[in-house]
């Protein structure tokens, strides 16, 4: 079965530091590109971080850039995301997804998502 | 980066009935590079159209995706039970992508 497992949310106090990661299965996870976005209560949709199918090149959003590190094992089909300093912005579920640029594109679209997983920043 | 906006940001409308879910995008949308997503309760979203018009896999032919520049629209030719949700576009076409703020469609 073709899908993305998101797991490691939980509740965390302002400037602390929380893992998550994501199972892949069902695909050859080594050959896509990944990204993580995520989704503030009854909010929208955000991009934060995007890896390459190798781990060669790695973007991050503003908004996280300098606090969160992602990174991929292709050998376990895992995805991660480590996030540092963390505000009571970052509240949010996190979504893994993976990216497919659609040719030459500048970006990327999401074909395949996980459930993901809450993170909640408070004190 | 580029600012998409949706409207109506809700539209309710009857099973049966066609929807019509607009698109704006604040500058022209490289190459067409628009994509669509629909957001059931509780579930992540997932990808209807990309490229403006491109059915995903597995997607009814009642999804309908056109536009170009900075006007896009979704149409659901007849609306079934399953397709009231949240749905959100999202251009690619340069970095950073952006989502727009979603339209609800709900049962009227």
């Amino acid at each position: 079965q073709v899908q993305l497992v998101e797991s490691g949310g939980g509740l965390v106090k302002p400037g602390g530091s929380l893992g998550l990661s994501c199972a892949a299965s069902g695909f050859a996870f080594s050959d896509y590109d990944m990204s993580w976005i995520r989704q503030a209560p009854g909010k929208g949709l955000e991009w934060i971080s995007h890896i390459t199918s190798s781990g060669s090149t790695i973007y991050y959003a503003d908004s996280v850039k300098g606090r969160f590190t992602i990174s991929r094992d292709n050998a376990k089909n895992s995805l991660y995301l480590q996030m540092g300093s963390l505000r009571a912005e970052d509240t949010a579920v996190y979504y893994c997804a993976r990216a497919d640029s659609g040719g030459y594109a500048g970006f990327w679209y999401f074909d395949l998502w996980g459930r993901g997983t809450l993170v909640t920043v408070s004190s | 980066e580029i600012v998409l906006t949706q409207s109506p940001g809700t539209l309710s409308l009857s099973p049966g009935e066609r929807a019509t879910l607009s698109c704006r995008a604040s500058q022209s949308v490289y190459n067409s590079y628009l994509a669509w997503y629909l957001q059931k309760p509780g579930q992540a979203p997932s990808l209807l159209i990309y490229g403006a018009s491109i059915r995903a896999t597995g997607i009814p032919h009642r999804f309908s995706g056109s536009g170009s520049g900075t006007e896009f629209t979704l149409t659901i030719s007849r609306l079934e039970p399953e397709d009231f949700a949240v749905y959100y576009c999202q251009q690619y076409g340069s970095s950073p992508g952006t989502f727009g703020q979603g339209t609800k469609l709900e049962i009227k």
